[in-house]
């Protein structure tokens, strides 16, 4: 069954700093990952995906996502963290496929970054 | 230009009620969904309709009975309201076909059971 799985359930990184949110999945198939943010009592908002391609994706506000297929990783990234950045972070997987499209998400990073 | 929207977006109720929540895309995709965010922010798949056809049902109480009457709205209807009702309920939207599969969520719902 796919799976997704965030170890953290907060990440606290000093504004400037680089951050990293971890996500590993478990799939049958080709991975299809998305990381979603979701700001206070707002709904989620895509970030990035990585369908094939480079490992290394780029995405909205300046964050990158590593796809490492022998981890089975898909960790998010930015190099200088903002203070605005502080919100709750969700990596997904795509199970289906053609119309079939359900994302199963992990259960949620919370990022703090302090000035 | 709200590309996923949701009514209500507060919606407090008594148990036993019946109420419904409202969900429209101006984004012309063909696949609409609704997700449960409960209180610890665990987001799970309710339901998925395809061009109006149902296609995912993920083991939700018939309580819950959605409806799409045309590829641009979907609708929630929950019947005989529990307190375990009570969480935020999101749509979303995305294109079935083609590389494009990211979701595009509304804002939420947020219901409480009392």
């Amino acid at each position: 069954a796919q799976s997704v799985a965030q170890p953290e359930d907060q990440v606290n990184v000093a504004e400037g700093n680089p951050l990293t949110v971890k996500c590993t999945y478990s799939v049958s198939g080709n991975p299809y990952l998305f990381w979603y943010v979701q700001y206070p009592n707002r709904g989620l908002q895509f970030l990035l995906k990585y369908i094939t391609g480079d490992n290394l994706v780029k995405g909205s506000y300046g964050f990158e996502a590593e796809f490492n297929k022998s981890q089975t990783s898909f960790h998010l990234k930015k190099p200088s963290a903002l203070v605005s950045d502080s919100a709750l972070y969700f990596c997904a997987v795509r199970h289906g496929a053609g119309g079939y499209n359900k994302l199963i998400f992990g259960a949620g990073t919370r990022l703090a970054v302090h000035p | 230009d709200t590309a996923v929207s949701q009514t209500p977006k507060y919606l407090v109720t008594q148990m036993g009620n019946d109420k419904s929540i409202k969900c429209e895309q101006n984004l012309g995709h063909d696949t609409m969904y609704w997700y449960k965010q409960d209180s610890k922010k665990f987001l799970k798949i309710m339901f998925s309709y395809n061009n109006k056809e149902l296609i995912i049902n993920e083991t939700v109480p018939n309580r819950f009975s959605p409806k799409s009457p045309d590829k641009a709205h979907l609708n929630l209807h929950i019947n005989s309201l529990e307190l375990g009702d009570s969480a935020v309920y999101f749509c979303a939207s995305s294109q079935a076909a083609g590389t494009s599969y990211e979701q595009y969520f509304g804002p939420g719902t947020r219901l409480t059971v009392t």
